[in-house]
């Protein structure tokens, strides 16, 4: 089955970290580009993040920028969102998403992340 | 950069049609994709390119757009519809160029 599934997602601390994973299966993860897209607790889609197919070329939004870190490892069939310095805005589902050239295809549904004291 | 808006919700009785409107700057020069996301669940394609139906979208759904408005119409809706609808573009003018739309809720009376 063609699929995205994330995991790692919980409960941090302002000024915290946490590394979340996207496991790919059904298809050729290392012929895609990937995305992190995030959605805030009853809010819409924001792009955070690409990955290029071997991982060699990445972009952030101004937003993530400096404190989120986008990697994959192609053996393992799985992307990464390294989230550093975690504020409370972050808080939100993070969505890894297959790019189709400037669109997503396929979304897995998400791995829940708050930031909270 | 690029703003995408959209209405907040929008309800239909069953076997109407819904219009949905994604408005932006000269969105008739873009290209426009749809997702419909169901509570607690993964967004899924329904429309991309303006006007083509993925694999398994219904044939109910079908986008149009003119001039500063793209329009995703449901026809016939059914209650398995009620859901959350996302235009996007990839615009090309930013550096960042996915942009989303803050969604449509569409309620089956």
């Amino acid at each position: 089955e063609v699929q995205l599934v994330e995991s790692g997602g919980g409960l941090v601390q302002p000024g915290g970290s946490l590394t979340i994973s996207c496991a790919a299966s059904g298809f050729t993860f290392n012929s895609h580009w990937m995305h992190w897209v995030r959605q805030a607790p009853g809010k819409g889609l924001v792009w955070v993040a690409h990955s290029n197919s071997d991982g060699s070329s990445t972009s952030y939004a101004d937003s993530v920028k400096g404190r989120f870190s986008i990697s994959r490892d192609n053996a393992k069939n799985t992307l990464y969102l390294q989230m550093n310095s975690l504020r409370v805005d972050d808080t939100a589902v993070y969505h890894c998403a297959r790019d189709q050239i400037q669109l997503f295809d396929l979304w897995g549904q998400g791995t829940l992340v708050t930031v909270s004291s | 950069s690029y703003v995408l808006t959209q209405p907040p919700s929008v309800s239909v009785a069953p076997g109407k049609t819904a219009i949905l409107t994604c408005g932006g700057y000269n969105i008739a020069t873009q290209s426009v994709h749809w997702y419909q996301q169901k509570p607690g669940q993964a967004p899924v394609l329904v429309i991309y390119y303006d006007n083509e139906r993925p694999s398994g979208s219904p044939e109910r759904f079908s986008g149009s757009k003119s001039g500063n408005t793209a329009t995703l119409t449901i026809s016939r809706v059914e209650a398995g519809d009620e859901a959350d609808y996302f235009c996007q573009v990839w615009d090309t003018s930013s550096e960042h160029p996915f942009v989303f739309g803050s969604g449509t809720k569409v309620t089956v009376l």
